[in-house]
C-alpha cells in the first residue's frame, strides 16, 4: 500500500524557516517525481515544487522561487521542502503527492505563519 | 502559464442526475489532465487520469472526456458520496495548474 507521511509543520513567524518531510512507503520511491501541493485554508489547490525522479531537476512556482527548496534522498525514500523568509501568505496545508499525475497523497501538513 | 478554467464554481443537483464538469486549458496540454475530489477536511483523490481514464478503485459512474483543449467529467447518476470539490489539474508542463473548483452539493 502506497503511503506518504508528511510532517514539520507547526506555527512559525514571519521571516522565519521551517523544513517539512514526507516519508514514502509502499512504491519504489527513486522511479517516481514527486511534489508539494498546497492548500490555504477555504482556498482551492495550489501547486508549490516538482523534484525529478533522481532529483536532478526541480520546478517551483514563481512566489516560491529563492525561497523554498524541494529536495529528496533516495535511500530515505524522503521528500523534503526546506522553507525559508516565509511570509503569512504562506499559510497553508502542505500535501506531498507523487507524479505524475498526482496519484497518492499524504494527508497533510498545516504551516501557518504567524507573529 | 497554463491556466485552467473550471466551471461551474458551484452546482447542485439531485440524486441519480447526471453531472458535468468543464475545465478549459489555455493552451494545448495533450491528455496530461487529471481530475481530483475532496472532501471536507481531507487530501484530494484521483478520480480520472490522462483525461479519460479512470483511477484505480473509482466507480464507472464516474468518466472524463476531451474535446480540444477542453475537458470534462460526468458523473452519472449521482450519489449522495459524491458530494465534495472537484479540481481538474494539467500535468503537460511546469507550473502545474489546478483549476479553482467546483462545488458540488446535493439539491
Amino acid at each position: 500500500e502506497v503511503q506518504l507521511v508528511e510532517s514539520g509543520g507547526g506555527l512559525v513567524q514571519p521571516g522565519r524557516s521551517m523544513k517539512l518531510s514526507c516519508a514514502a512507503s509502499g512504491f519504489t520511491f527513486s522511479n517516481y517525481g514527486m511534489a508539494w501541493v498546497r492548500q490555504a485554508p477555504t482556498k482551492g489547490l495550489e501547486w508549490v515544487a516538482t523534484i525529478s525522479y533522481d532529483g536532478s531537476s526541480t520546478y517551483y512556482r514563481d512566489s516560491v522561487k529563492g525561497r523554498f527548496t524541494i529536495s529528496r534522498d533516495n535511500a530515505k525514500s524522503t521528500l523534503y521542502l526546506q522553507m525559508n523568509s516565509l511570509r503569512s501568505e504562506d499559510t497553508a496545508t502542505y500535501y506531498c503527492t507523487r507524479e505524475s499525475p498526482f496519484d497518492y497523497w499524504g494527508q497533510g501538513v498545516m504551516v501557518t505563519v504567524s507573529s | 502559464d497554463i491556466q485552467m478554467t473550471q466551471s461551474p464554481a458551484s452546482l447542485s443537483a439531485s440524486l441519480e442526475e447526471i453531472v458535468t464538469i468543464t475545465c478549459q486549458a489555455s493552451q494545448d496540454i495533450g491528455n496530461y489532465l487529471s481530475w481530483y475530489q475532496q472532501k471536507p477536511g481531507k487530501s484530494p483523490q484521483l478520480l480520472i487520469h490522462s483525461a479519460t481514464s479512470l483511477a484505480d478503485g473509482v466507480p464507472s459512474r464516474f468518466s472524463g472526456s476531451r474535446s480540444g483543449t477542453q475537458y470534462s467529467l460526468k458523473i452519472n447518476r449521482l450519489q449522495v458520496e459524491d458530494t465534495g470539490i472537484y479540481y481538474c489539474l494539467q500535468h503537460y508542463s511546469a507550473p502545474r495548474t489546478f483549476g479553482g473548483g467546483t462545488k458540488l452539493e446535493l439539491k
